[in-house]
């Protein structure tokens, strides 16, 4: 399986952008970038995925460099409901989705 | 709409027990999935289903087995529990997808927290 690298943590104020990054230098053409959150106590929820272009949906956008190689998933104006651990998977069509440890993101208020 | 509901949500249990997660989901969804969480680590995949009647081992599958006997239910059971087995447990659910739709975002429960004595 291809491997994502992302920070352990990040902080960010409140009501501010928040852009958290994740590298996949092996990541191969059928794989898509999925990202998922864990709030405290919660299970995990999805949150957005793509493959080669910028995607954006209600909870977030996904920016992925040309050469695929690495993505940014970026919160527009980031609340206390945010602060969560946020995990970016390399998953190829159903494939089980591999987790790692992810970034937890702690909000500033 | 309930999502993925796991029941129960917290047990204690002593060494060499055996118990039954149970995870329901009103989807309609062709997937379902266990993982369990340990302090600080990710989720791993214990066992996974594609279908009713189907299932399939994951990444950590020692210990446990698994039944999926109806399209909306996927259990979780552990024969003879041990220390190593205490964690969260997580049940996950997704749809089939259709072509090259294949990349179905999974639903998640709550977890069931499992401590064994």
């Amino acid at each position: 399986d291809a491997k994502t690298t992302q920070p352990n943590s990040m902080e960010s104020n409140e009501e501010e952008p928040v852009h958290l990054p994740c590298n996949h230098s092996t990541i191969s053409g059928t794989d898509y970038i999925h990202w998922y959150r864990q709030l405290p106590s919660q299970g995990p929820e999805y949150v957005i995925h793509g493959l080669t272009s910028n995607v954006n949906n209600r909870m977030a956008s996904l920016a992925i460099a040309e050469d695929r190689k690495s993505s940014t998933l970026i919160l527009h104006r980031a609340t206390l409901r945010d602060a969560a651990v946020y995990y970016c998977i390399l998953r190829r069509g159903n494939e089980k989705l591999t987790f790692g440890t992810g970034t937890r993101l702690t909000i500033i208020p | 709409n309930a999502g993925v509901t796991q029941t129960p949500k917290f047990r204690v249990l002593k060494t060499g027990q055996s118990m039954t997660l149970l995870c329901a989901q009103d989807m309609n969804h062709e997937y379902m999935y266990w993982y369990r969480q340990d302090p600080g680590m990710g989720l791993r995949l214990i066992h996974y289903s594609v279908g009713e009647g189907t299932t399939a081992k994951g990444e950590v599958p020692d210990g446990y087995n698994v039944s999926r006997l109806k399209k909306q239910n996927f259990l979780l059971g552990l024969e003879s529990a041990a220390p190593s087995q205490t964690s969260v447990y997580f049940c996950a659910s997704s749809p089939l997808g259709q072509g090259d739709h294949s990349n179905q975002p999974q639903h998640f429960g709550d977890g069931t927290r499992l401590s064994i004595l």
